[in-house]
């Protein structure tokens, strides 16, 4: 059953705390992204990576951490410095245009 | 950032009307997609039209672009309860910049049974 799979589908954290957020995708696709949506607006880019080892900042990066030590893998770290952590994280993966969402990550800090 | 904006911000209709979105963007695209949403869930690709492309139909969706305007738009034809979503435009922008796609905010879509 191919896909791309994120967990968990909640998380919640106290102020302060890092937290990573997984992404995997077995659809053996280089290009992999992690979307920022807040309620009631469109995503925005927080990083992305074209091939393993490489990734490049996106919109919103600050305070967001990434690494892709793993075509498959593509962990997102919300560190303690993002101001607003608190919103809907969507990861997709890519071979060209078209992209491959998976459910999301809602992450509540309080 | 470079984002487009789709028009209306919701849209309520009955159950077989047709619903009419539209989609503004900035600067010149290689491609425009439109994505589905359902509450809470994440985002499926519905179509992808070329910027050398007018129109394109795939079942119920029919999609129009114009460059010289910069617009698109997204028809559902005979609309169904399960079309109740949010609808987003994304564009991947030519020239350059952020390899991801620039997402507008969406239009909320409310099929009345």
């Amino acid at each position: 059953d191919g896909g791309i799979t994120q967990s968990p589908k909640y998380l919640f954290r106290k102020e302060g705390q890092n937290v990573t957020l997984s992404c995997e995708q077995n659809l053996n696709h280089d290009a992999m992204y992690w979307y920022r949506q807040d309620p009631g607006q469109g995503l925005r880019l927080i990083y992305y990576s074209q091939i393993v080892n490489d990734f490049q900042k996106g919109d919103i990066a600050e305070g967001y951490s990434v690494s892709r030590e793993k075509k498959e893998s593509f962990p997102l770290t919300v560190t303690s410095a993002q101001k607003n952590p608190t919103a809907f994280y969507l990861c997709a993966s890519s071979t060209g245009n078209e992209q491959y969402f998976g459910p999301g990550t809602r992450l509540t800090v309080t | 950032s470079q984002q487009g904006e789709e028009d209306p911000q919701a849209l309520s209709i009955q159950e077989g009307e047709n619903a009419t979105m539209n989609c503004s963007y900035k600067t010149s695209i290689n491609n425009l997609q439109w994505y589905r949403q359902n509450s809470g869930r994440g985002l499926v690709h519905l179509i992808l039209i070329r910027s050398n492309e007018r129109e394109k139909h795939s079942g119920r969706l029919r999609v129009t672009l114009d460059t010289s305007k910069k617009s698109s738009s997204l028809l559902i034809t005979a609309s169904r309860a399960a079309d109740t979503a949010s609808y987003f435009c994304a564009t991947r922008y030519s020239g350059g910049g952020a390899d991801g796609l620039t997402f507008g905010k969406g239009t909320h879509l409310i099929i009345q049974p």
